[in-house]
């Protein structure tokens, strides 16, 4: 059975603090994907990352960055400065690879204060 | 490119009665895909498709139902909504799936139903 867990419900920072976002998971199976959302105020969910369980390098995309360590199943998501934009709900979801269903975790509000 | 567009944004349905929430995509995906989200929780797949013609159940298909007679419309329907059915509902597309691998799905903006 597949699991994403995001411990964190709620989270808030001042504007230009570095945040990280928690998301640990269990599969049984050897090749997956995981992915993070953002869903803004305005609900729609927008793409951020897609990694392959093969690939265990971290990612680096302007402030946001990505530390998958399959060791300790986790695919946790920093935000570098973070800004008033960045306040939004992030979605950490698995696919198992041949499934068509993405489980998502129940996501992490964060809210950053100007 | 709109991308994964959805109609209406916003509906309410008394006990009941029935609706159909349109989803339309413009990227060629050969995939739909169908989520429901409830308060605080992640999302939940109702329905998907793989091609035209061809539909399968996600993990909470019961009071839906799907059909995709073309590559760019995958609709859902609500037949005697009820309470429980009050979400918010998105559609979503890929270009690829399983069996020929993972690919990135894309998602609508969503539907807030509310059943009253």
């Amino acid at each position: 059975a597949q699991k994403v867990t995001q411990a964190q419900t709620e989270i808030s920072v001042v504007e230009k603090e570095d945040v990280t976002l928690d998301c640990v998971y269990e599969t049984r199976d050897t090749t997956y994907y995981l992915f993070w959302y953002k869903q803004p105020p305005s609900g729609e969910l927008v793409f951020l990352i897609r990694r392959n369980s093969f690939d265990e390098q971290n990612e680096i995309s302007g402030r946001y960055s990505w530390n998958f360590q399959k060791s300790t199943s986790s695919f946790n998501f920093t935000i570098t400065a973070s800004q008033v934009v960045d306040s939004a709900v992030y979605f950490c979801a698995l696919l198992k690879t041949g499934a068509n269903n993405l489980f998502f975790g129940t996501g992490t509000r964060l809210t950053v204060i100007p | 490119n709109a991308g994964v567009t959805q109609t209406p944004k916003f509906r309410i349905l008394k006990i009941g009665q029935s609706m159909t929430l349109q989803c339309t995509q413009d990227m060629n995906h050969n995939y739909m895909y169908w989520y429901r989200q409830d308060p605080g929780m992640g999302l939940k797949l109702i329905y998907y498709s793989v091609g035209a013609g061809i539909t399968d159940k996600g993990e909470v298909p019961n009071g839906y139902n799907v059909s995709r007679s073309t590559t760019e419309d995958f609709p859902l329907r609500l037949e005697l909504a009820a309470p429980s059915q009050t979400s918010v509902y998105f559609c979503a597309s890929s270009y690829k799936g399983p069996p020929s691998g993972a690919d990135t799905q894309y998602f609508g903006p969503g539907t807030r139903l509310t059943v009253l």
